[in-house]
């Protein structure tokens, strides 16, 4: 029973394009989303956040839209580039101190 | 730099062997965490520390025990490893004017023979 889900496993895109990572929810609960991203043998380091009062948060290339009404977040990257390719992990919380769901992450390649 | 660090980053013991894993922090978050992923799997919460109370998820398997002398460290222990906990163990931190964000260290890989 997933209450966060990232439903594509695997994104390829087009240095300079746009990269686009989708996450979706379950529990209406969820106040807080994070997105995480992972190198191989290192842990998840934190890129952007967003409340649930806001539907959009920008931070340099990197801007995240929170749709309440759909359960539904997205990653947005923009212009991408090689040094982005890496296991992206959407996370929620608003349960506890702040425990995080994740999910089962979406590995991005950009390819130059 | 602030941090949060995990030692050893890869640990291999014996099946049934007792294993411990530890983290520090320097960032004097006073919540801290262990997840435990597995491969192409989402991290899951085992336990988690607010100060000195300790919180246990549901389903964390009695095998796993932890301990918080300080603010800066936490252990995992793991008291008879099997082949299934063989994974990558993740300590995170949280703390500060945004208690939701979560710090993570490197991770420790386990491997259990």
């Amino acid at each position: 029973d997933q209450q966060v889900k990232q439903n594509s496993p695997s994104l390829s895109v087009q240095e300079g394009r746009i990269s686009i990572l989708n996450c979706d929810y379950t529990n209406s609960m969820f106040d807080y989303f994070l997105w995480y991203k992972k190198y191989p043998a290192e842990g998840p380091t934190f890129l952007i956040s967003i409340s649930s009062i806001k539907d959009k948060n920008e931070d340099g290339r990197f801007t995240v839209f929170l749709i309440k009404s759909a359960k539904h977040l997205s990653l947005h990257i923009v212009p991408s580039q090689p040094g982005d390719s890496a296991v992206y992990f959407c996370a929620a919380s608003g349960g506890s101190q702040g425990n995080l769901i994740f999910g089962k992450g979406t590995k991005l390649s950009v390819k130059p | 730099d602030a941090m949060v660090i995990q030692n050893p980053r890869y640990q291999v013991t014996q099946f049934g062997k007792p294993v411990t894993l530890s983290c520090s922090q320097t960032l004097n978050h006073n919540v801290m965490y262990w997840y435990q992923q597995k491969s192409s799997q989402a991290p899951k919460l085992l336990f988690h520390y607010y100060d000195k109370d300790f919180n246990n998820e549901a389903d964390t398997p009695d095998n796993f025990q932890s301990r918080r002398p300080n603010t800066s460290f936490c252990f995992l222990d793991i008291r008879s490893p099997g082949l299934g906990d063989a994974a990558m163990y993740l300590c995170a931190t949280s703390g500060g004017r945004n208690q939701e964000t979560q710090y993570f260290g490197p991770g420790t890989r386990l491997l259990v023979l």
